[in-house]
């Protein structure tokens, strides 16, 4: 079935060190990988996605790397800061399609804490 | 701009109760998504409307159903409440004629005692 899998499961750095989150996807259909910034209680926040058609993506701080054949994807963030102390999920669809059958199916999460 | 709603953003209910969690989608989004979030777990897909049908199901209870109403809005009706219930509830909108991203609502938490 779909799955994703998302390593690691918590991650703690020191300020300005950089932070790589990685996942595997089984759903071969898979074309469409956000990731997710979550604070604790609230809604989760879009931080950056990539299309199968592209191998990596970069803003600012925050890139996303492809490797469709081997069915992974990672993030990787430079030059940690406190604020980005978060839940970090990502999630692999099959869009673009059309009525609603985009569904996200989620990995387990990371927990990214950056020291001081 | 306008963002996704959903009401009420709490919610205690007994077990065996029944509960209604709404989603008001971004103006001119058809497309409607719920997920549920256990503590300390992910967002897992439950339901998605498309034009005010049903269009993909996930691992939704059959004590759960849903609909999607003429002006877009949606409701996610919920019987016979157990404690397992307890779980954030996300929708997230989106427009079928542009990109994938979903936009999240600020999620209702339900809490079954």
């Amino acid at each position: 079935g779909e799955n994703v899998e998302q390593h690691p499961s918590t991650l703690s750095v020191q300020e300005g060190d950089s932070a790589v989150i990685k996942c595997t996807y089984s759903d071969s259909a898979s074309n469409y990988f956000p990731w997710y910034k979550q604070e604790l209680g609230k809604r989760p926040q879009l931080i950056i996605d990539i299309r199968s058609n592209v191998g990596e993506k970069k803003d600012q701080r925050i890139a996303v790397t492809l490797n469709k054949t081997a069915k992974h994807f990672s993030l990787h963030i430079t030059e940690t800061q406190p604020e980005d102390s978060a839940v970090y999920f990502c999630a692999a669809s099959r869009g673009p399609l059309s009525g609603g059958y985009n569904k996200l199916i989620f990995g387990a999460g990371t927990r990214l804490a950056v020291h001081p | 701009a306008a963002g996704v709603i959903q009401s009420p953003r709490h919610l205690i209910k007994e077990k065996r109760e029944t509960a209604t969690l709404k989603c008001y989608p971004i103006p001119r989004h058809d497309t409607v998504y719920w997920y549920q979030q256990g503590p300390g777990q992910d967002p897992q897909f439950l339901i998605s409307f498309y034009e005010k049908m049903q269009s993909d199901k996930g691992s939704i209870p059959d004590r759960f159903s849903a609909q999607q109403f003429s002006d877009y809005h949606s409701e996610l009706n919920m019987s016979s409440l157990e404690l397992g219930d307890s779980a954030l509830y996300f929708c997230a909108s989106t427009h079928e004629a542009s990109v994938n991203e979903q936009f999240f609502g600020p999620g209702t938490r339900l809490t079954v005692l």
